[in-house]
């Protein structure tokens, strides 16, 4: 079935770095535009990057701009996250969501679990 | 900070209806671009539930409806039902951001 399943969460110290990955499983990956979307405990959503299919086209909130980089194997069918000069702030759920329609109309079709990223000393 | 605007919290009875607003600007709903809606069962990824304004994927109850008009849009829950109860989320484009954009975020109480 259609699925993303999301890894390399933790705990990491400010400052630090981590990589996050998403496997894609029962669709084309290289068809569609993927995201990441992140929750902080008890907030709302938080749309974070997107990455076309082609990985020519990518783009990211203000809050994370030049910290975070989206990337994709769609050989590997898989979708990364690298966080680097991670804060406090950055302390959330990290979601992968699947894009459905244009880059301007797009909705979250399908979303992973989720993988918790926590951010202290 | 999210751009859309949603209330806090509504609350019906079961059977009632419910709506929940989502207001936003001339950059993002105003300027034309879609609204999606999702449905978030505590402990669990949201789950799309309306997406181009109006449209339900399979599955999806048609108890739930979408609208927009202006710089807003809606979303209905008939027939309201005890497993309902989750916390809602609208989404758009925003141009001025060049990006994506949720909204706050509505709890769903079923009396």
């Amino acid at each position: 079935q259609v699925q993303l399943v999301e890894s390399g969460g933790g705990l990491v110290k400010p400052g630090g770095s981590l990589r996050l990955s998403c496997a894609a499983s029962g669709f084309t990956f290289s068809d569609y535009y993927m995201s990441w979307i992140r929750q902080a405990p008890g907030k709302g959503l938080e749309w974070v990057s997107y990455i076309s299919s082609s990985s020519s086209y990518t783009n990211y909130a203000d809050s994370v701009k030049g910290r975070f980089t989206i990337s994709r194997d769609n050989a590997k069918n898989s979708l990364y996250l690298q966080m680097n000069s991670l804060r406090a702030e950055d302390t959330a759920v990290y979601y992968c969501a699947r894009e459905r329609g244009g880059m301007t109309t797009s909705a979250f079709d399908i979303w992973g679990q989720g993988t918790m990223v926590t951010v202290s000393s | 900070q999210s751009v859309l605007t949603q209330p806090p919290s509504v609350s019906g009875a079961p059977g009632q209806r419910v709506t929940i607003s989502c207001t936003g600007s001339s950059s993002n709903i105003g300027a034309g671009y879609d609204v999606h809606w999702y449905q978030q069962l505590p402990g669990t990824a949201p789950k799309l539930l309306i997406y181009g304004n109006s449209n339900r994927p399979s599955g999806v109850p048609d108890r739930f409806s979408g609208s927009k008009s202006g710089t807003s849009a809606s979303l209905a829950i008939s027939g309201l039902q005890a497993e309902d109860e989750a916390d809602y989320y609208c989404q758009s484009y925003d141009s001025s951001l060049s990006g994506y954009v949720f909204g706050t975020g509505t709890k769903v109480t079923v009396l």
